[in-house]
């Protein structure tokens, strides 16, 4: 069982577009990040939202949190060739008296020039 | 970045083989956790460590196995590898463990089991 899922799975686009990616669970977090993925590297945070309904821009990026904190979005405005890379949502949750980790199953964004 | 590497970056091995795989961090972190990465997946913890010595279980922990003897160094054994355990193994470390916190990434290895 899948605790976040992203959608979409794939997206290709052309340079210059604007994207969204969604990431959603039917359980509550205190917090959710987006981490970016190039290939054969490890994830690298880009960001944690913390409130409800909280936006958190990075440049052409943009983050928002769910009101009721089960949701986020990505949204990308003129994307660019070095925007290429997956894309994963993930949150804390705690199990057995510990923080984990749980990742989203991915976006995987193309950028074509 | 965070001083983290892995070893081997890839490796090939038969069904049957026992394979470890070593995180070595120059951080100083305590925490440390291996997680595989699957297509469709994302990435699911397989074992984490709190301290020197001190071990648990993640999400998909059978047939793997870990140590830690320094705080440096994480290690992943796979007793007998399967073709399920072809995956590419990540592991990560924290300073402090909160539902905030960031994770650093070491760059990977690619494990393919025939």
């Amino acid at each position: 069982t899948q605790l976040l899922e992203q959608s979409p799975q794939f997206l290709s686009i052309q340079e210059g577009e604007n994207l969204t990616v969604y990431c959603n669970s039917s359980s509550v977090f205190s917090s959710l990040q987006w981490y970016r993925q190039e290939p054969g590297e490890g994830p690298v945070l880009l960001v944690t939202v913390v409130t409800g309904g909280e936006v958190k821009k990075l440049k052409r990026l943009t983050f928002q949190f769910g009101d009721a904190r089960k949701d986020s979005s990505l949204h990308i405005t003129a994307a660019q060739p070095g925007d290429t890379g997956l894309y994963l949502c993930a949150g804390y949750v705690r199990d057995t008296g510990f923080q984990k980790l749980v990742f989203g199953t991915g976006t995987r964004l193309l950028v074509s020039p | 970045d965070a001083g983290i590497t892995q070893s081997p970056r890839h490796k090939v091995t038969e069904t049957g083989t026992p394979v470890t795989l070593r995180c070595h961090q120059t951080e100083n972190h305590r925490y440390m956790y291996w997680y595989r990465q699957d297509p469709g997946h994302g990435l699911r913890l397989i074992h984490y460590s709190y301290g020197v010595k001190d071990t648990d279980k993640g999400e998909v922990s059978d047939g793997y196995s870990v140590s830690r003897s320094k705080t440096e160094d994480f290690l992943l054994t796979l007793e007998s590898a399967t073709s399920s355990q072809t995956s590419v193994y990540f592991c990560a470390i924290s300073p402090v463990i909160s539902s905030y916190n960031e994770q650093f990434f070491g760059p990977g290895t690619r494990l393919t089991v025939l």
